[in-house]
């Protein structure tokens, strides 16, 4: 099974910084097709998880542009510029590449 | 908008069967371009998809293999909803559960409020 290991396991931040978070596999996510399925969720307390980026740097809908996801292989980056409030929670890589889908540990950011 | 709203009982005695319902509106669970999921989290193993079911033509169910076996994941045309049922439950499957729609390896893009389920005598 795939396994994603994600790097810091919780990140403290000043508002207006930034902020990156690191999702590596233990294998390649490059689906047959060529296209690599890496996605991030971020979840506040309380809630469910909300889509954030799909196919590693697609944002969904209502998704600030300060976003952003990047990768290839098997290392992936997400990046938060200019922190806001609303940014704390958990923040979860996952992979749709290889059965079974798996998630990444996740990563706490909070408001330093 | 979809909305997905789940229900079932919080407390499983040990050995038992956990059942939960996830009512869907604003979709069909027949829908030919999307999937509904199961997937929970707990402390111990964080998050962690279970399995889902599709209509292409007929219906498809995709298990994790560590549940395989215990689990069954069922439509329901006439109520427009999906049921989870997992067997043989054991402290371990103490988790929030939640239903998720996908659309194929884009991940979840609408998730229910999730429901604690406690297996415990």
């Amino acid at each position: 099974d795939v396994v994603l290991t994600q790097s810091p396991r919780s990140l403290s931040v000043t508002l207006g910084q930034s902020a990156s978070i690191s999702c590596r596999s233990t294998q390649s996510l490059v689906y047959s097709n060529g296209d690599t399925y890496l996605i991030w969720f971020h979840q506040r307390p309380g809630q469910s998880p909300r889509r954030l980026i799909y196919q590693v740097s697609n944002r969904d809908s209502g998704v600030p542009d300060r976003v952003s996801g990047s990768g290839s292989g098997t290392d992936f980056t997400l990046r938060i510029s200019r922190v806001e409030a609303e940014d704390v929670g958990v923040y979860y890589c996952m992979q749709t590449s290889r059965w079974p889908w798996s998630f990444g540990p996740g990563t706490k950011v909070e408001i330093k | 908008q979809v909305q997905l709203q789940q229900s079932g009982p919080g407390l499983v005695r040990p050995s038992q069967t956990l059942s939960l319902t996830c009512a869907i509106s604003g979709d069909s669970v027949s829908s030919n371009s999307v999937a509904w999921n199961w997937i929970r989290q707990s402390p111990s193993r964080g998050l962690e998809w279970l399995g889902r079911t599709y209509f292409r033509s007929q219906w498809h169910h995709d298990y994790k293999d560590s549940v395989r076996g215990r689990i069954t994941i069922t439509p329901d045309t006439s109520k427009n909803q999906l049921s989870l049922h997992l067997n043989s439950v054991t402290p371990e499957d103490t988790a929030v559960y939640y239903c998720a729609r996908d659309r194929g390896h884009h991940g979840a893009d609408y998730w229910g409020p999730g429901i604690l389920v406690t297996v415990s005598s």
